[in-house]
């Protein structure tokens, strides 16, 4: 079935460590996004993709890395510099940039200890 | 940059129509008005989206106002799977905080 797999659903951290979340769409897909999602808060949007090999800065991208070097997949490596890492991560795209609707994976939650 | 706004929550009884309510006064002329839901630890599915005209699907219908400043999800008849929180966004994809929706049984 076509869809979007994010992995791992759960991973725990130290502080300092880097940690990659990864996202894999099999939907041929153009556009990829990735949000962060707080307790009891709506979604913040972290990077987004809108072609390979180029992506954009969302509202809240810093501490956070990405590449897009290939069409279905898009990492997100959490750095030690982002200062609150620990959240709900959810990866989602759409078929263009422009329009469609938003295709979510299932999410990946990241706790630093 | 535009914005919309929603109830933080809303409750309705079981098998009652349920209308959550979205602003986007500052929504650009051609941009889709997207809603989605989310279940506890899960990602958001899509709904329903429009740009202009009602719209309905098999899971609710949009209505949108004819200045395209605000717009209505109904649940025609709402079930206790209903319950989640509701987002509707532009098509730049901004979603607020959204509506937690209850049903009560």
């Amino acid at each position: 079935d076509g869809g979007i797999t994010q992995s791992p659903k759960y991973l725990f951290r130290k502080e300092g460590q880097n940690v990659t979340l990864s996202c894999e769409q099999n939907l041929n897909h153009d556009a990829m996004y990735w949000y962060r999602q707080d307790p009891g808060q709506g979604l913040r949007l972290i990077y987004y993709s809108q072609i390979v090999n180029d992506f954009q800065k969302g509202d809240i991208a810093e501490g956070y890395s990405v590449s897009r070097e290939k069409k279905e997949s898009f990492p997100l490596t959490v750095t030690s510099a982002q200062k609150n890492p620990t959240a709900f991560y959810l990866c989602a795209s759409r078929k263009d940039s422009n329009t469609g609707e938003l295709f979510f994976g299932e999410g990946s939650r990241l706790t630093v200890l | 940059d535009a914005k919309t706004t929603q109830p933080n929550s809303m409750e309705s009884n079981e098998e009652e129509p349920v209308h959550l309510p979205c602003n986007h006064s500052t929504i650009s002329g051609t941009d889709y008005i997207h809603w989605y839901r989310q279940l506890p630890s899960q990602g958001p599915e899509y709904v329903i989206h429009g740009l202009t005209s009602n719209v309905n699907n098999r899971m609710a219908s949009l209505a949108i106002a004819e200045d395209r400043k605000s717009s209505t999800l109904i649940l025609h008849r709402a079930t206790l799977r209903d319950a989640a929180v509701y987002y509707c966004s532009d098509e730049k994809l901004t979603f607020g905080t959204g509506t937690r929706l209850t049903i009560i049984p």
